[in-house]
């Protein structure tokens, strides 16, 4: 089992803030990480692959940054709206498997 | 595209009873599918990769016989729960790998509630 770990837990944030949070991962036998939203109720949506030390990706406001040789990755949000309350997932990718974090929940107040 | 069903979302079963949960890939095929575990406050937890046509690989500490696995076509996967009980009670999610090694694509997941 890999130690893949996330902080904050949760977080409650005002709309048109920016926020981020983190996910550390074993930085040895690096393939690659995953970032996914999960909204309740519904299915957890792909957000980002990340395969290369220095990788920034972003899709809209969100955008993520990795770090394979110290074993981290930022997720960033831009100017927080209520539709980006949800948990956000990161898994380490080991041997086809994913590793799974146990997610930072995202609250934006109105 | 790339949608994940699972079926039931939810379910409440008397311990003894077995419950059975669908996944399947609607607009895809589906060489391989996942199924995890996931207890209040905690991550995601792989209990095992399935395979269509072959048997399934099962994670440490899964128990085979428990958790009956079949993977009868390229869109279809079914974990079944045997002889429910209450410790079994927990969130089960399954995902679907695509076309590109790294993706995987998840269903929104069923709720087993054992009495």
């Amino acid at each position: 089992i890999l130690n893949v770990e996330q902080s904050p837990q949760s977080l409650h944030v005002q709309e048109g803030d920016s926020t981020n949070f983190t996910c550390s991962f074993p930085s040895s036998n690096f393939y690659a990480l995953h970032w996914y939203r999960w909204e309740t109720a519904k299915s957890p949506e792909a957000l980002f692959v990340m395969t290369l030390n220095g990788d920034e990706k972003k899709k809209g406001r969100i955008s993520a940054t990795l770090n394979t040789k110290e074993g981290y990755s930022y997720l960033y949000i831009k100017g927080s709206q209520p539709e980006d309350s949800a948990t956000y997932l990161c898994a380490f990718i080991n041997d086809y498997k994913l590793s799974f974090g146990a997610g930072t929940t995202v609250t934006v107040r109105a | 595209g790339a949608v994940v069903s699972q079926h039931p979302s939810w379910v409440i079963c008397k311990s003894g009873t077995s419950v059975k949960i669908e996944c399947r890939s609607l607009d895809f095929q589906a060489t391989t599918m996942f199924w995890y575990r996931q207890f209040p406050k905690q991550s995601l937890m792989l209990m095992a990769t399935s395979n269509e046509g072959s048997k399934a690989t099962y994670e440490q500490g899964v128990e085979k016989d428990k958790f009956l696995i079949n993977h009868a076509s390229l869109t279809l996967s079914t974990l079944t729960v045997t002889s429910a009980h209450p410790e079994d009670s927990s969130f089960y999610i399954c995902s679907a790998r695509g076309t590109l090694d790294n993706e995987q694509f998840f269903g929104p997941g069923t709720r087993l509630t054992v009495l």
